[in-house]
């Protein structure tokens, strides 16, 4: 969607390395979201930030960390990647959480 | 704990035929609802959404949903689907302020000539 980018859009990457993955927003949003989609499970929030350097955990963290040093980055970062992580990243932005989200495009990442 | 429940994991329709997918809500307050659609290979985009008042909820592409608080419903219709409605479609449910959104698991929707 306009305003929101998420880079990469593919990944592959080997167990045990880390990875980080890019949210980029334009709209100036203060809240940002790290969700993973997986097949049966739907969308499951795993980090999400309501303004720089402030971040909470989702229901999914475990292996994961967030940072976000200028509003209009949120960075996801798998420490060491496992192949339970692989997955489909969804990052979401929102001035407001009770006004809805607006998603990026996705990042597929796989890890072999 | 706030939780959404999409009863449905597939449905297939004829093209023209009406549309009702479901979408079951826990929520201590009043809740803000969602329906998203997501085609494949894309992100989410939000169909409509309910904060209050008129419980029938217009939203694009024809969709409309009802929210109905004794039954902790908010179920997504339309009364005559197209061929381009093939997607999977994720209900949400939040409250006010930053309360993150609980997405449900996702109806996919077929469609059928």
């Amino acid at each position: 969607d306009a305003g929101i980018t998420q880079s990469p859009r593919h990944k592959v990457t080997e167990t045990g390395t880390p990875v980080t993955l890019r949210c980029h927003q334009t709209e100036n949003h203060r809240y940002m979201y790290w969700y993973r989609q997986d097949p049966g499970h739907g969308l499951r929030l795993i980090h999400y930030s309501y303004g720089v350097k402030d971040t909470d955990k989702g229901e999914v963290s475990d292996g994961y960390s967030v940072s976000r040093s200028k509003t209009e980055d949120f960075l996801l970062t798998l420490e060491s990647a496992t192949s339970s992580q692989t997955s489909v990243y969804f990052c979401a932005i929102s001035e407001l959480s009770s006004y809805g989200y607006t998603f990026g495009s996705g990042t597929r990442l796989t890890v072999v | 704990a706030q939780s959404v429940t999409q009863p449905d994991i597939h449905i297939t329709v004829s093209e023209g035929a009406s549309l009702e997918l479901r979408c079951n809500y826990s929520y201590g307050a009043t809740p803000y609802l969602f329906w998203y659609v997501q085609s494949p290979g894309q992100g989410l985009q939000l169909l409509l959404k309910y904060f209050s008042g008129d419980t029938l909820v217009q939203g694009i592409k024809g969709f409309e949903a009802e929210f109905k608080r004794s039954q902790s419903s908010f179920n997504l219709r339309k009364p005559s689907v197209h061929w381009s409605d093939a997607a999977e479609y994720f209900c949400a449910v939040g409250g006010s302020g930053n309360t993150p959104l609980v997405f449900g698991k996702g109806t996919r929707l077929s469609v059928i000539a």
